[in-house]
């Protein structure tokens, strides 16, 4: 079975500009959560989707938005990017159930110059 | 606020020695908590869970983990170490609130030595 996918792996962007990453979950799964790893803050919760809806959100500002599709695959955008939104971005897909694992893809690695 | 803590950034220990990689929470009410770990330039990789029932949790690679409720702690334990355990962990508690969000500790950067 195929893992999570993530893309594009690598992204250089530069301040004001806008981008938007690609999240494919593992086949029959239906949560996607989004999280933000940064040498200062750690790793840092966005947000998460369960169904096509917005199951939960983390403390970022409105600039970082997220959807997901009927097919379970997820997109998050940032907009008005800022030097401080350079950062390794994950995502993690699970069945859905609250106690479930959540399995990581391989991340997008976003620089803001 | 749900929360975790890893007090020690860095664990060094030799190739065959236990290893323990500290973790402590603080929830309130049930806590579903997790270990991590991850490679570099990869994403995080699933090792253990602990929701409820035994307090030792037995994982993956060899990992297991004992959860000990009066001191509010679940360490990540390996009787015996290999240099490929070399990575950094992460301890995680699942928000109370419902849903997948999961709160992480800073992480714990583990070296192993032959």
């Amino acid at each position: 079975k195929a893992g999570v996918t993530q893309t594009p792996r690598y992204l250089i962007k530069t301040r004001g500009q806008q981008v938007t990453l690609s999240c494919s979950p593992i086949s029959g799964h239906r949560s996607v959560s989004w999280y933000q790893q940064t040498p200062g803050q750690g790793l840092q919760f966005l947000f998460e989707y369960f169904s096509e809806t917005q199951r939960n959100k983390g403390n970022f500002p409105g600039r970082f938005s997220g959807r997901q599709f009927s097919n379970s695959r997820s997109e998050m955008n940032v907009s008005t990017l800022e030097l401080g939104d350079s950062a390794l971005y994950l995502c993690a897909s699970s069945l859905g159930a609250d106690v479930d694992e959540q399995f990581f893809g391989p991340g997008t690695r976003l620089t803001v110059l | 606020a749900q929360s975790v803590a890893q007090p020690e950034d860095q664990v060094n220990v030799a190739e065959g020695n236990p290893l323990t990689v500290k973790c402590t929470y603080s929830v309130s009410g049930n806590p579903y908590l997790f270990w991590y770990v991850q490679y570099p330039n990869r994403g995080l990789q699933f090792l253990l869970k602990y929701i409820t029932g035994d307090n030792l949790v037995k994982g993956s690679y060899g990992f297991e983990a004992e959860f000990n409720k009066s001191q509010t702690s679940f360490h990540l334990k390996k009787p015996s170490a290999l240099v490929s355990d070399s990575a950094l962990y992460f301890c995680a508690v699942r928000d109370t609130g419902g849903g997948n969000k999961l709160t992480f500790g800073t992480g714990t950067q583990l070296k192993v030595e032959l």
